[in-house]
C-alpha cells in the first residue's frame, strides 16, 4: 500500500499561536488529500478535502479561516491551525487518494495539545 | 446522506474465541465499504474493503467481512482472536465519484486471556 507521513507526530503549543501540520505522500502523487480530526474515544470526522492547485473544500461547521489548508504540490498538503485554543486539541489525521483509486491511504496522525 | 452505525461501543472476548463486529450503513446506491483498525495513538490500518463482486471479502490478519445488501450490513468476523487484535475498529462507507468516507463511531475490542 501507499505510504503517507505526517509531521510532527505530536505537538504542544500555547493558546493563541498557530501550528502547521504536514501530510506527505511518499510514493505516489496525490491530487486529493483529506483532513480528519478525532477527539478522544470518538470517530474520525472529515474536516476538508484538499485538491492540488485549488482551494480546499470544507465540511459544514469547519471554519476555513481557522483551519488553513494548502495543497501546493502533488505530494504535500499542510493544515495550519491558526490562533489555536484548548478546544482545538485533538488528533489530526490526513489521508491521500491516488488518482483513479477508490481507497484512501492514511497517515499516522498528529496529536495536537493546546495549553 | 450516507451514514454508518456500529451498535457495539465495546466488546470483550476471550483469546481464541470467535469475533463478530457489526456495521450497518445507509446509502442509496451500492456503497464502498471498509473496515479499519486503530491502535491507541496510531493512524488507521485498512483491514479489508468491498467495492463489488463477491460479497464475502477476505482481509489481513485473518479477518473477513460479508456484504449483505438486504440487511445493509457489512459485519467483520474473525474465527479466533489473538491478544494483539485488541484495538478500535471502524467501519466506513464511501461511494464512487465522491470518495469522502463516513466513519462509524467505532467498536473497542478488548481481549481477555
Amino acid at each position: 500500500g501507499a505510504v503517507v507521513s505526517q509531521h510532527p507526530s505530536w505537538v504542544i503549543c500555547k493558546s493563541g499561536t498557530s501550528v502547521k501540520i504536514e501530510c506527505r505522500s511518499l510514493d505516489f502523487q496525490a491530487t486529493t488529500m483529506f483532513w480528519y480530526r478525532q477527539f478522544p474515544k470518538q470517530s474520525l470526522m472529515l474536516m476538508a478535502t484538499s485538491n492540488e492547485g485549488s482551494k480546499a473544500t470544507y465540511e459544514q461547521g469547519v471554519e476555513k479561516d481557522k483551519f488553513l489548508i494548502n495543497h501546493a504540490s502533488l505530494t504535500l498538503s499542510t493544515l495550519t491551525v491558526t490562533s489555536a485554543h484548548p478546544e482545538d486539541s485533538s488528533f489530526y489525521i490526513c489521508s491521500t487518494l491516488p488518482q483513479g483509486a477508490r481507497e484512501q491511504y492514511f497517515g499516522p496522525g498528529t496529536r495536537l495539545t493546546v495549553t | 446522506a450516507q451514514s454508518v452505525t456500529q451498535p457495539d461501543i465495546h466488546i470483550t472476548v476471550s483469546e481464541g474465541a470467535s469475533l463478530e463486529l457489526r456495521c450497518n450503513y445507509s446509502y442509496g446506491a451500492t456503497p464502498y465499504l471498509f473496515w479499519y483498525v486503530q491502535s491507541p495513538g496510531q493512524g488507521l490500518q485498512l483491514l479489508l474493503k468491498y467495492f463489488s463482486g463477491d460479497t464475502l471479502v477476505q482481509g489481513i490478519k485473518g479477518f473477513e467481512a460479508e456484504f449483505k445488501r438486504s440487511q445493509s450490513s457489512f459485519n467483520l468476523r474473525k474465527p479466533s482472536v489473538h491478544w494483539s487484535d485488541a484495538a478500535e475498529y471502524f467501519c466506513a462507507v464511501g461511494n464512487f465519484g465522491n470518495e469522502k468516507l463516513t466513519f462509524g463511531t467505532g467498536t473497542r475490542l478488548t481481549i481477555i486471556p
